[in-house]
């Protein structure tokens, strides 16, 4: 198993760029979540997911949209990237229920 | 409701025990612990449940006071293994699964 990959691992956009960070899991978890880590503010959830063709917000869901059309895929869209988005950005997964959460190895963005 | 840990910083030295705490304002049904290293993803440790379930690392022991909201982690015998930063994500009473709020961390370091 893979577990949760993230693409890509760093990537450096423009103001007013969009792009779509990609996460993937391959241990059919029914639940998925994005967070965002800055130095200081721990992790902050963006965006989760608790099944296919169902999303809901986090702390901080300003600025980014999700979707989950699979059970093993659950893309971040940034719509208009603004350099408060710069960021070290976790896709996690998890079983349903109380379980731990695996997480990706990260991607880092920078808004220039 | 992001959960307030402390201390923010714990410096020890090989052998020596911590504890580092977590507490919610809002009526807690699990507390999830992590751990990070730099550069890389946290990883779970352990997750306490309302009514005293608990799941995760044998070696690393955990209390959780479901009445005061608060939850800590007991670091024993500390090895240099244990320097990361450590989280604490809690679930609210009536929210809904896999919605995790973390704490802000608290960076330890073990000296030789």
């Amino acid at each position: 198993n893979a577990g949760v990959t993230q693409t890509p691992k760093f990537q450096v956009l423009k103001t007013g760029q969009s792009m779509t960070l990609q996460c993937a899991q391959d241990m059919n978890h029914e639940y998925m979540s994005w967070y965002r880590q800055d130095p200081g503010m721990g992790l902050r959830l963006i965006h989760y997911s608790v099944g296919a063709g169902i999303t809901d917000q986090g702390e901080v869901p300003n600025g980014y949209n999700v979707s989950r059309s699979t059970t093993e895929d659950f893309p971040l869209r940034l719509l208009s990237a603004a350099p408060s988005q710069t960021s070290v950005y976790f896709c996690a997964s998890t079983l349903a229920g109380e379980n731990e959460q695996f997480f990706g190895p990260g991607t880092r963005l920078t808004v220039l | 409701q992001q959960p307030v840990q402390s201390p923010q910083a714990v410096i020890l030295r090989e052998g020596e025990d911590a504890v580092i705490n977590c507490s919610s304002s809002k009526a807690l049904y699990s507390v999830h612990w992590y751990r990070q290293k730099h550069g890389e993803a946290p990883v779970f440790l352990m997750i306490l449940l309302k009514g005293g379930e608990q799941k995760g690392h044998e070696k690393i022991s955990a209390s959780f006071n479901e009445k005061k909201q608060q939850s800590s982690l007991y670091l024993t015998a500390s090895q240099l293994s244990y320097s990361g930063t450590y989280f604490c994500g809690t679930r609210d009473r009536g929210s809904t699964l896999g919605r995790l709020y973390f704490g802000r961390g608290t960076q330890l370091t073990v000296w030789p």
